[in-house]
């Protein structure tokens, strides 16, 4: 079973800063099998990055996803105001189809 | 672009049965796809209960399988959600979803819906 950690639990930044999220994977996985998510109170999870590096439809470009072997990064080039929510990575594989990480909150 | 909205009872008894629905638009169920359910205990973090198919195949997060089903209705383009035996441990938010592009994710979300477990 494929555990994700994704540390630290809260990160603050302040607006115009760059931003740089860590998922970690217990084993070797395929990157075409996670996404990142963006959170904000009240809201459902939004889909921002699938396979790893691909934004989905209507993210801007600030946001950015990388991999290296079982490290996945997601990147905020710029905080805008918006941006300031709770991340949480994906991973897709057996047992539980779908699986989160805690989550790690960017505050200002 | 496809719309999702949760419905169904915001208490439920413990030991009871919560039921749960997923009214889908802008799109079909029969189209294709894999329609899943999703929960969020207070101040907690993401949980995948389950997924089910136009066809009605479901799967199952091992964890809660003796307790869910998961069935689709694609006559009336929803599908619902069945939790037996629930405790005050099941209280949490419930979502509905959908794959989104490039598949292995949920890339469409509905609002979720509250759902306490109490006498």
């Amino acid at each position: 079973e494929i555990v994700l950690t994704q540390s630290p639990g809260t990160l603050s930044f302040s607006p115009g800063e760059r931003a740089t999220l860590s998922c970690r994977t217990s084993q070797s996985v395929i990157s075409k099998y996670l996404a990142w998510y963006q959170q904000k109170p009240g809201q459902a999870p939004r889909l921002l990055i699938y396979a790893a590096s691909n934004r989905a439809t209507g993210i801007p470009d600030r946001f950015s996803g990388s991999a290296f072997g079982t490290d996945f990064t997601l990147t905020i080039s710029r905080l805008e105001p918006e941006d300031f929510a709770v991340y949480y990575c994906q991973y897709y594989g057996r047992p539980a189809l779908y699986t989160f990480g805690q989550g790690t909150k960017v505050e200002i | 672009q496809v719309q999702l909205q949760e419905s169904g009872p915001g208490l439920v008894e413990p030991s009871g049965t919560l039921s749960l629905t997923c009214a889908v638009s802008g799109g079909s169920i029969s189209s294709g796809g894999w329609w899943s359910w999703v929960r969020q205990s207070p101040g907690k973090g993401l949980e995948w209960i389950g997924e089910v198919y136009h066809s009605g195949s479901a799967n199952y997060n091992p964890s809660l399988r003796s307790r869910v089903t998961i069935s689709v209705d694609t006559s009336n383009d929803h599908f619902s959600l069945r939790l037996s035996a629930v405790t005050a441990a099941d209280t949490a938010i419930y979502y509905c979803a959908t794959d989104g592009i490039g598949g292995y994710n949920l890339g469409y979300w509905g609002r979720g819906t509250l759902v306490t477990v109490s006498s």
